[in-house]
């Protein structure tokens, strides 16, 4: 079990816009900074946003995040089939003392 | 160009020892902190340790803890994972990647292909 909770699924058709939740608790989402990352399985992971809510140079402005206590969300807008891949929330857990991530959410693009 | 290529991997007997390396180029590696990754077969993404610019400070997983050191050489762009007492659940693709924007801010922008690791008899 993932101490970030993530829905494992989520749809759209091309140019909806679909938002992926991510939630933890006071020492992970709640105190500190969040990524996203979205993964190709057999490929390398991409960063989508850093910081909560930054996007590194390079990533679409459909993609956007934000965060609101000890929850947070990845917005999808004007989905593309190549947006089809598995979306990971990360965060460092002062509890654990080590990084954590969610379980990941498949975004099909039906 | 920013890169990292991991090696190492391969198919070893549980309870036997195994390591991988990273090799970096195209930056600075001694700037940033290290991390690595790994993915199990049908499974998640799931972190595994980090190092330390300096390799001064280092965290793990609980599912490595005792099993698992991270380490880095700073002269030889390179990272280690030198992993013991290895089991069947630790069979995955491991990755590493580098932390660009620090240790606990994180921010994982550059990653390797990953190398595959297969624990089995």
């Amino acid at each position: 079990q993932s101490a970030l909770t993530q829905p494992p699924s989520a749809s759209g058709t091309p140019g909806q816009g679909v938002i992926i939740s991510c939630s933890g608790g006071s020492s992970n989402i709640g105190k500190n900074f969040l990524t996203w990352y979205q993964h190709l399985p057999g490929t390398a992971p991409k960063l989508l946003i850093y910081s909560n809510d930054q996007r590194p140079s390079g990533v679409p402005d459909r993609f956007s995040a934000s965060k609101s206590g000890t929850s947070a969300s990845l917005a999808v807008s004007g989905l593309q089939s190549e947006d089809e891949a598995d979306y990971y929330c990360a965060a460092w857990d002062s509890s654990l003392n080590g990084w954590v991530f969610g379980g990941g959410t498949k975004l099909t693009v039906l | 160009e920013v890169q990292l290529l991991e090696s190492g991997g391969g198919l070893v007997q549980p309870g036997r020892s195994l390591s991988l390396s990273c090799a970096a180029s195209g930056f600075t590696f001694s700037d940033y902190p290290m991390i690595w990754v790994r993915q199990a077969p049908g499974k998640g993404l799931e972190w595994v340790s980090i190092v330390s610019d300096t390799g001064a400070s280092t965290h793990y997983a609980d599912s490595v803890k005792g099993r698992f050191t991270i380490s880095r050489d700073n002269s030889k762009n390179t990272l280690y994972l030198q992993m013991d007492s290895l089991r069947a659940e630790d069979t995955a693709l491991y990755y590493c990647a580098r932390s660009f924007y620090g240790y606990t801010y994180g921010g994982f922008d550059c990653w390797g292909q990953g190398t595959l690791v297969t624990v089995s008899s």
